[in-house]
């Protein structure tokens, strides 16, 4: 079984900060690795995803990802946030059959002028 | 092309009652899933089709939960009688089926429900 774990419940940020939500994961298996978005009233939205290849993920919106195999890490990051970024950021992982998704609890970014 | 739609979008019902939600995937999509989130916890799997089969439903709470999905397109998740612990946001996801292998799952707005 797989388990995703986000540290960061709430994460409030000035707006043109740099930002990193963190995510660690659990897994007897290789994994897929997502980070999901929820803007207010909106459903989830595929920001990136880690299948294969280079470690260092490039997603929507400038974010990015990189994959830590040794640390089971997958740690989302802006280097200048807006403040059309507030939303509740999730990190999942699949098996390799992309099936049943695991999610973490979320993070709540909130970002301020 | 039009995404992942769920219906209803809010649910308030009593404790007791029966409540219906509906989703419908992206045309073409084989795969059909079913997750649900309670009171700002993780999203939790719940169910998944493969076309109008049954695939995996081991996330299922308990009987008091049915989803059908007759035909292959549409898919239905029943509540009977709905409890207060079953208040959430349940959410519907789709993706492809291709030479036996799912692709990335789309997901729909959800449907908030809450049991009073």
């Amino acid at each position: 079984a797989q388990s995703v774990t986000q540290l960061d419940s709430q994460v409030p940020v000035f707006e043109e900060a740099p930002v990193e939500l963190r995510c660690n994961y659990s897994s007897s298996v290789s994994v897929y690795l997502f980070w999901y978005v929820q803007y207010p009233n909106q459903g989830l939205q595929l920001l990136l995803k880690y299948l294969s290849g280079s470690t260092l993920v490039k997603g929507i919106n400038g974010f990015e990802a990189e994959f830590n195999k040794s640390q089971t890490s997958f740690h989302l990051r802006k280097p200048s946030v807006h403040i059309s970024d507030t939303a509740e950021y999730f990190c999942a992982v699949s098996g390799r059959n992309f099936n049943k998704f695991y999610f973490g609890s979320g993070t709540k970014l909130n970002v301020k002028p | 092309e039009a995404g992942v739609t769920q219906f209803p979008s809010h649910s308030v019902i009593e404790k007791g009652q029966t409540v219906t939600l509906r989703c419908d995937p992206i045309s073409g999509h084989d795969n059909l899933y079913w997750y649900r989130r309670v009171m700002g916890k993780e999203i939790k799997f719940l169910l998944h089709f493969v076309k109008e089969s049954k695939q995996d439903e081991s996330g299922m709470p308990n009987n008091r939960f049915l989803a059908e999905r007759t035909g292959g397109t549409y898919s239905t998740l029943k509540v009977q009688p709905a409890e207060l612990e079953d208040s959430g946001v349940y959410f519907c996801a789709s993706s492809q089926l291709f030479a036996g292998r799912a692709y990335e799952q789309y997901f729909g707005p959800g449907t908030r429900l809450t049991v009073t």
